[in-house]
């Protein structure tokens, strides 16, 4: 069974600094990864995800994240944040998928970024 | 498309009384996933169905809660009676499983807000 643990509940930091939100999980087999944002009152939204190939995946607003197998991790970052990026932030993990089930996504319990002026 | 539509938004009720939360999935995606979320226990997965069937409901907390799946484009979680405990924000989120590879990417929705007073 996979499960996910994210280090950190909050995250305060002030605007234009960066930031790594944490991630470790751990699996048996081979995993997908993703990180989900929350932002206030809104559904999750997927903001990146490791499939396999490049270790460093990209989102479009500037977020990476690096899978590390060695270290069972998949921690996110981001050089320099905006106020926009106020949110929770979930990882979360999949099996392979197998035609004859789904593979049920696991969620770590969420990290509160807060980005102050 | 519209993405994955619920309602209500918001819901207040009294202790005792039945609560019905709706979810529309997008169009073609073959499953479906109920999740709640507190700030005591994150998000936890309730219960999710693949082709309207359910396949797991082992994150159902008691009784009073129960799932239907009757078509491909709509599912109800009704919380009967309902307690304020169970007081949370309610998502739905589908995915469409492909056989060939690649990762689940849920697509949630807004979420209901359940108060029970």
């Amino acid at each position: 069974a996979q499960s996910v643990t994210q280090l950190d509940s909050q995250v305060p930091v002030f605007e234009e600094a960066p930031v790594e939100l944490r991630c470790n999980y751990s699996s048996s087999v081979s995993v997908y990864l993703f990180w989900y944002v929350q932002y206030p009152n809104q559904g999750l939204q997927l903001l990146l995800k490791y499939l396999s190939g490049s270790t460093l995946v990209e989102s479009i607003n500037g977020f990476e994240a690096e899978f590390n197998k060695s270290q069972t991790s998949f921690h996110l970052r981001k050089p320099s944040v905006h106020i926009s990026d106020t949110a929770e932030y979930f990882c979360a993990v999949s099996g392979p998928r197998r035609p004859s089930s789904a593979s049920k996504i696991i969620f770590g319990s969420g990290t509160r970024l807060s980005i102050r002026p | 498309d519209a993405g994955v539509i619920q309602s209500p938004r918001h819901e207040v009720t009294e202790m005792g009384q039945e609560v019905t939360l709706r979810c529309k999935p997008i169009s073609g995606h073959d499953y479906l996933f109920w999740y709640r979320q507190t700030m005591m226990r994150g998000l936890e997965l309730l219960i999710y169905f693949n082709n309207n069937v359910p396949i797991d409901d082992s994150g159902m907390p008691e009784d009073r809660f129960s799932a239907k799946m009757p078509n491909a484009s709509f599912s109800t979680l009704k919380i009967q009676p309902s307690e304020p405990r169970d007081s949370a924000v309610y998502f739905c989120a589908s995915v469409r499983l492909a056989v060939s590879s690649g990762a689940n990417v849920l697509t949630f929705g807004a979420g209901s807000r359940l108060t029970v007073l």
